[in-house]
């Protein structure tokens, strides 16, 4: 069962501008993660945030977690044309190896 | 070598036929995963395998048969499909506590 909400659903933008991707979830986690997929794809892990951590960063991802309100936030800045694609939540409630729910996903349009 | 590997990238199938999806990490991973996909939908959870143990089943249906034949390797054996079955299919392994590493995934056509 899919334990993550995202919105929006999908997003379009110019090159230049910050995206922000929300993630809603519902039950206590280990993790949550956000992943990348071009058309259909594999998926690429962009980022890990644990659940006693607020913020994080990664280039030009900035990702923050709430826990008291069960949800998250993927900001891109100065976005680029190669960041079309789906984006999705996934968190991971475990003790032992990670057990994956994605959210629905967030489909990102960058446009030149 | 950090990279999951899935072949063949594509497949068609009869609903009579017989086939299998492979897998291959070698970054030492004790857990490995299959996932199911349909368009537009996020990844499904279908098997995990830890330690080359069967840990969890996601209420597969039987025509879809994993193996672990040992650390490195993954398989997804197929038989008797429906149409709606066709999906991409995603391989993914993991150290503990940590990111999931994703294949490129086969996609996956029923006739």
């Amino acid at each position: 069962s899919q334990q993550g909400e995202e919105d929006p659903q999908a997003l379009s933008i110019q090159e230049g501008e910050n995206a922000t991707m929300n993630c809603s979830y519902k039950t206590s986690i280990n993790n949550l993660q956000w992943y990348r997929q071009n058309s259909g794809r594999g998926l690429v892990h962009l980022i890990l945030i644990r659940s006693n951590e607020r913020e994080k960063h990664s280039g030009r991802l900035r990702v923050t977690l709430d826990t008291s309100k069960k949800s998250s936030s993927l900001l891109i800045t100065a976005s680029r044309a190669a960041d079309t694609a789906s984006y999705f939540c996934a968190t991971d409630a475990g003790s032992g190896y990670s057990t994956l729910t994605f959210g629905k996903g967030t489909m990102l349009l960058v446009s030149p | 070598d950090t990279e999951v590997t899935q072949t063949p990238k594509h497949l068609v199938m009869g609903m009579t036929n017989k086939k299998s999806l492979k897998c291959e990490q070698h970054m030492g991973h004790r857990a490995m995963y299959w996932y199911k996909q349909k368009a537009k939908k996020p990844p499904e959870l279908m098997f995990v395998y830890s330690y080359e143990k069967l840990s969890i089943n996601e209420s597969v249906p039987s025509r879809f048969s994993p193996e672990c034949p040992n650390s490195s390797l993954l398989n997804l054996h197929l038989h008797a499909l429906q149409p709606e079955d066709s999906a991409l299919y995603l391989c993914a392994s993991t150290p503990p506590h940590n990111e999931q590493f994703f294949g490129p995934g086969t996609r996956l056509t029923v006739l």
